[in-house]
């Protein structure tokens, strides 16, 4: 099953609204990814953070990788329909195993 | 350049038929990587091959799932006597190698349905 607790498990936004999800998990990770899914697709890397505390940002996405290395959250600036899909973290503890979240789900509201 | 392609898109099956799955990596990439995905879950991690070795697959659900890679690039996961649990989309991927900072690139996907 499933190590990683994301949150929430669904939002609705409004257009240009700022919004944040978190992932946190039980276990260390030495990375944390977080990737979106839009339907009948695979899921696409948005953002890979490496070290404990890092802040990185895509655009107008900007993830941190927890300083305990039991959590990320991901930031969407100035939400824009597009922004509509599924968003997935996951930790990696290893040279190639990754652990998934359940999913944001995001609906923009026009 | 190209992405992960996997085929076919959607499979139907009726349970107790075998399938195959197949994935066709970015080319140049050492390692391989199949997921299952469950509706509304997260992918959940199979098997890993590194080139023709198949290194993990302690992901794989039972002795009915089979995984390889013989050449190095092309996988193919085989499913027997396919019940309705197995359901699920089949995710590949791939990167460049198996270390930190090689990120996984997916493909599409298989949509399985057994019925």
């Amino acid at each position: 099953g499933q190590q990683l607790n994301q949150s929430p498990q669904s939002m609705f936004i409004q257009e240009g609204e700022d919004v944040s999800m978190n992932c946190t998990s039980s276990s260390i990770f030495n990375t944390w990814l977080w990737y979106k899914q839009d339907p009948g697709e695979g899921p696409v890397l948005l953002i890979a953070l490496y070290k404990a505390g890092e802040l990185t940002s895509n655009g107008r996405l900007t993830a941190q990788f927890g300083i305990t290395r039991k959590d990320s959250f991901l930031n969407i600036s100035a939400s824009i329909p597009s922004d509509v899909g599924i968003y997935f973290c996951a930790g990696r503890s290893n040279d190639y195993k990754l652990s998934f979240g359940a999913g944001t789900t995001v609906t923009v509201r026009a | 350049g190209a992405g992960v392609s996997q085929s076919p898109r959607y499979k139907v099956a009726k349970r107790g038929q075998d399938v195959a799955l197949r994935c066709d990596p970015i080319s140049g990439h050492v390692s391989l990587f199949w997921y299952q995905q469950a509706l509304g879950q997260g992918p959940e991690f199979l098997t890993y091959f590194q080139n023709e070795a198949q290194l993990d697959k302690s992901g794989l659900p039972s002795d009915r799932f089979f995984a390889e890679r013989p050449e190095g690039s092309v996988s193919t996961l085989k499913i027997q006597r396919t019940q309705q649990e197995d359901s699920a989309v089949y995710l590949c991927a791939s990167s460049l190698g198996g270390g930190i900072s090689y990120e996984q690139y997916f493909g599409p996907g298989t949509r399985l349905t057994v019925t």
